[in-house]
């Protein structure tokens, strides 16, 4: 099945500072791949999606590029805010075919004032 | 349009007992997902229900099992909870006809906590 590698947090970062959050995946074929956020105390949210090489998705100021040589897809902010801190998953469908996503372990982002 | 609503939001079990959560998707979505979060593991896929069906399984124990009714709500049992089975609960769902490619729409969790 289908699986992804994420930047092992937590990760503590000044306002303003750039964040970069890595993710590489292994894929049969081209699934689309996911940014999924967690606030505290609530659920998953999707920040941001590209479904197919070389796309790049971007919501709230993160940006991610679906990167087909090198299996990655980066979440990146130029600017972080003390509002950003959450858990960032990175996803992908667990197989052709089978709706439910696998996800990374989670890197818990802190941004301090 | 309201979202993925969980309930309870916390349940409080001793081992050996047994423990049901259920979820209700957004309008218009027929397929639910559950997810163990457990501390420090990320998410866990556990099952995939559509359109009363279960879709596909994760890697659990059959003690852990669920059902979709015809209103596409879903309930997951787990049965002889053990100390393990402390986690935060996440059900999700998806529009009829999405691919594997779209996105998941999570509720809130259930955080369930064996004593």
């Amino acid at each position: 099945g289908n699986s992804v590698t994420q930047m092992e947090g937590p990760v503590t970062l000044s306002e303003e500072a750039f964040l970069t959050i890595n993710c590489t995946y292994t894929a049969t074929g081209y699934p689309s791949l996911f940014w999924y956020v967690q606030y505290p105390g609530e659920g998953l949210q999707l920040l941001l999606k590209a479904t197919k090489a070389d796309d790049k998705g971007s919501n709230k100021g993160f940006e991610a590029t679906y990167r087909k040589e090198t299996t990655s897809f980066h979440l990146e902010k130029g600017s972080v805010q003390v509002s950003d801190s959450a858990v960032y998953f990175c996803a992908l469908p667990g197989k052709t075919g089978a709706n439910n996503l696998f996800f990374g372990t989670g890197t818990r982002l802190t941004v301090i004032p | 349009e309201a979202g993925v609503t969980q309930s309870p939001t916390h349940l409080i079990k001793t081992r050996g007992q047994q423990a049901t959560l259920r979820c209700s998707p957004i309008s218009g979505h027929t397929s639910v997902y559950w997810y163990q979060q457990a501390l420090g593991l990320g998410l866990q896929f556990l099952l995939w229900y559509d359109e009363g069906e279960e879709r596909n399984r994760g890697n659990f124990p059959p003690r852990f099992s669920g059902r979709q009714f015809p209103n596409y709500s879903s309930e997951l049992n787990v049965n002889a909870l053990e100390l393990e089975d402390s986690a935060l609960y996440l059900c999700a769902s998806s529009p009829r006809g999405s691919s594997y490619n779209s996105p998941l729409h999570f509720g809130n969790g259930t955080r369930l906590t064996v004593t």
